[in-house]
């Protein structure tokens, strides 16, 4: 298994502004993903963080607007740029546990509101 | 792209019966096949998985069933307890990386 701290837990954000979620992980891991889930709704997943590489998103989320950093194998940040109030919603990271069939483990997410 | 459907979106039963809920996917390819548990507030957590090279698997009273033909998975849950009570995700993946959700089942077992 492994442990998942996802900081902050909340927060609230004005217009305009940018915000960074750092997930941090116990223990090495080859993939790490960044999910987003509206309340009461499924998960979508925005991008897979790769260490060392750009990080891959998908259709509809762009790296202007989502940057994500992967300096290495326990950690990445996600960041939500100059937010709107759409952006409201809660992120989670996960990681899966071994690459190619890995299970995914997630963090306990980041419920974040835009005013 | 893979896509999920799950079915139903909610799904009431008294404690003791069972339930099952049922996700179809769109992409051949798909060979793993998780199924999340999230409590309000919690971040999902695996319950159980199925991998395409077996049809069925159990735990406790958890089970999956696969039909790779028809190319749907069940989840079915017997003797429910309240603390059942969650929103269950299925999801697809075929290269174990991206992992693709079901729009989720809001589960109540009534005592």
């Amino acid at each position: 298994s492994a442990v998942i701290s996802q900081k902050p837990s909340r927060d609230i954000c004005q217009r305009g502004t940018s915000l960074t979620i750092q997930c941090q992980v116990d223990s090495q891991v080859t993939m790490m993903f960044w999910y987003r889930q509206q309340p009461g709704q499924s998960l979508t997943l925005i991008a897979t963080a790769n260490q060392g590489s750009e990080a891959t998103y998908e259709s509809g989320f762009v790296i202007d607007k989502f940057p994500i950093s992967r300096p290495n194998l326990t950690f990445s940040t996600l960041t939500v740029s100059n937010m709107s109030p759409e952006d409201s919603s809660i992120y989670l990271c996960s990681v899966a546990t071994r690459p190619m069939g890995g299970i995914q483990y997630f963090g306990a997410g980041t419920r974040l509101s835009v005013l | 792209g893979e896509n999920v459907e799950q079915h139903p979106s909610t799904l009431s039963v008294q404690e003791g019966d069972s339930a099952v809920i049922k996700c179809t996917y769109s992409d051949s390819a798909s060979n793993y096949f998780p199924w999340y548990k999230q409590e309000l507030g919690k971040r999902p957590q695996l319950i159980i998985d199925i991998r395409s090279n077996v049809g069925e698997k159990k735990d406790q009273r958890i089970a999956v069933t696969l039909n790779k033909t028809a190319k749907h998975f069940s989840l079915h849950i017997t003797e429910t307890q309240p603390e059942d009570s969650a929103v269950y995700f299925c999801a697809a993946s075929s290269t174990g990386n991206q992992f693709y959700f079901g729009t989720g089942t809001s589960l109540t077992v009534i005592p």
